[in-house]
Formats: structure tokens, sequence, C-alpha cells
């Protein structure tokens, strides 16, 4: 089983819609959750943090649960400059930090 | 403020040569350091990651080795280069020491074609 899993997608939707991403992880200990955004042929960039409380920033809503290690990233609005591809990753406490292999998303006009 | 550098941008080898891509890090000490290779249209698989100098774990075994000479150098290697070892080469590093990891930082990637 891979320690970080998500649906690779392609998830094609409108403009405007809201969309969402599911990430689970096995690694019970894990500490650090986040969300990274990577363009084609660009290296992975910073989104957000995930807090066990859940936490938003503007259109992006990230939620941790846990008890179900499972990690959940919401879009609202969804723009064209969305278009990306959307990585979960999740950091150990021996700082080992794993990529899912990530979902990528494409906005149509 | 921090930065990371990695080089080579592009690069392309023969099979059956040898491979050295640095990372350096400035602006911060004692930070975490990773390589990753991610494939053509695949997701990031880590390689090796260290927590300090001298200190390597590595994840998947393979043709590829990493050392740590400085505390901000790490430098990935490999003594005769696979077709399959192709792929884009990103170094990346955190920091530690609160009790929980800062998210990973990445270098601007190595294209390697290895032909």
């Amino acid at each position: 089983r891979k320690e970080v899993e998500q649906d690779p997608g392609p998830f094609n939707v409108p403009e405007g819609a809201t969309v969402a991403f599911n990430c689970t992880y096995s690694n019970s200990a894990s500490q650090s959750f986040f969300w990274y955004r990577q363009d084609c042929r660009k290296e992975p960039k910073l989104l957000m943090s995930v807090y066990s409380s859940g936490n938003e920033d503007g259109r992006f809503t990230a939620q941790l649960n846990r008890a179900s290690q499972y990690i959940s990233l919401l879009i609202r609005d969804s723009k064209l400059s969305d278009s990306a591809t959307y990585l979960c990753v999740v950091s150990s406490s021996a700082s080992k930090i794993i990529f899912g292999s990530g979902t990528r998303l494409s906005i149509r006009p | 403020s921090q930065t990371i550098h990695q080089w080579p941008a592009t690069l392309v080898q023969p099979v059956g040569s040898p491979l050295s891509l640095e990372c350096t890090v400035e602006g911060t000490s004692n930070p975490n350091l990773y390589w990753y290779r991610q494939a053509a249209g695949r997701g990031l698989q880590l390689l090796f990651y260290s927590v300090g100098i001298g200190q390597i774990s590595s994840e998947v075994p393979q043709n590829l080795s990493a050392s740590r000479p400085q505390d901000r150098q790490f430098i990935l290697s490999s003594k005769k280069l696979l077709l399959s070892d192709s792929g884009f080469y990103l170094c990346a590093w955190s920091s530690s020491g609160r009790g929980f990891d800062t998210e990973a930082f990445f270098g601007q990637g190595t294209r390697l074609t290895v032909v």
C-alpha cells in the first residue's frame, strides 16, 4: 500500500465550479500535512498547510481527519488559473516527507 | 531569506556514464534535505533524505546514491546511468526542531535524459 494515496483524476470542470480532492495516508504517526500545486514542468509549490481544525485561504479549504487518516482540499469558484496538479503531502516524525502521486485538475471556460 | 540552488537545469547523459547533481541551501542551518525523482506524468518519488551531515536515509534501492558532505550541501550520484534513470530530479529542504516539520521548499529541478 502506498504511504499517500490520491485519486489521479483528471478532473475536468467548468470555470466557477467547486471541486474537491481527497487523500489518505497510511502512517498514523504522521505529523504535518500540506497541499502543493505543481504546474507543468515546474517544481511543486506550497498551496497551504493543513491543520487539525481545518483551515481556509480564500477559495481554498483544507481539512484533516486524523482518525480516518484522510485529508481533503476544496476549491470554490474555480478559475482557469487553478488548472494544475495538486499534490497531497505528509510528513512523519522522522522528517520524511512523502508526496502523493497528484490529482490533475483542468478548468474549462 | 532562504534559497535553494540546484544545477544543472537540464542534462543529457549516455547510458553507463556517471552522474553528479548538486544542491545547496543558503540562509538556514541544519536543514532537512531531500532528493525526489519524478518520471514523466507521474508523482514525486522520495529517493533520499538527510536530517544531518553524513546521515542519509535511502527510500528506494536503485542505481543512485546520495551524500551530504556539508550541512547545506546534498549530492545525488550514480556510477553508471541506466535509461530508467531519466526523469525530473528535485532537491528540497525543510526545517525542523519545533516537534514538527515545516513544508518542503524546492529547487527548480534537473531534467535528466539518459540516451
